[in-house]
């Protein structure tokens, strides 16, 4: 069946790093690829997506592409703040159906030291 | 516009007892999905609701049900309570038109323990 798998944490970077957090994705179909972030004690958000091949999904300073080649959907920023320290899920949903479950991966949880 | 809710915010249960869980959705929503989210896990989707029948369903058994009620909002009764159900329980909220399902809204979750 479809699934996702991404890097393992906890990642720990210093503000203004650079940031890259690995996705890959398995699917049959072609399907829509997500970024959720869960803040500690809040619900999961919506970061980015990208429904198609090449697409790229952008919000806040993140930035994610659909790489159908390499079935890819990495997360990066280019200078991480404090403030998005949190854990990320990559994600996906099969597009073609009407009743899209998401498929998490396991979270990847990340801390910015000031 | 009050997002999507769930009650409880926390819960406590002894093995083999029997839990309801509550979703509203946000407004202008009709479809509602529940995910189960072990600790350091990502969700795994249980099954969503649409028109109150049960469209979709994930490799749970069939001690996890559901409801929709008229107005959209849904519940999560679990059965016979085990140890491995102690986990955060996610309701998302969508609009489904012409066929296709928008963005999924998630709650803050109904964290469960089973004692």
């Amino acid at each position: 069946g479809d699934s996702v798998t991404q890097m393992e944490g906890p990642v720990t970077l210093s503000e203004e790093a650079f940031l890259t957090i690995n996705c890959t994705y398995t699917a049959t179909g072609y399907p829509s690829l997500f970024w959720y972030v869960q803040y500690p004690g809040e619900g999961l958000q919506l970061l980015l997506k990208a429904t198609k091949a090449d697409d790229k999904g952008s919000n806040k300073g993140f930035e994610a592409t659909y790489r159908k080649e390499t079935t890819s959907f990495h997360l990066e920023k280019g200078s991480v703040q404090v403030s998005d320290s949190a854990v990320y899920f990559c994600a996906l949903s099969d597009r073609d159906s009407s009743a899209s479950k998401i498929i998490f991966g396991s979270g990847t949880r990340l801390s910015i030291r000031p | 516009d009050a997002g999507v809710t769930q009650s409880p915010t926390h819960l406590i249960k002894t093995r083999g007892q029997q839990v309801t869980l509550r979703c509203s959705p946000k407004s202008g929503h009709d479809t509602v999905s529940w995910y189960q989210q072990a600790l350091g896990q990502g969700p795994q989707f249980i099954f969503q609701y649409y028109e109150e029948e049960e469209r979709q369903r994930g490799n749970f058994p069939d001690r996890f049900s559901g409801h929709q009620f008229p107005n959209y909002s849904s519940e999560l009764n679990v059965n016979a309570l085990l140890l491995g159900d102690s986990a955060l329980y996610l309701c998302a909220s969508s609009r489904t038109g012409t066929g296709v399902v928008t963005e999924q809204f998630f709650g803050p979750g109904t964290r469960l323990t089973v004692l």
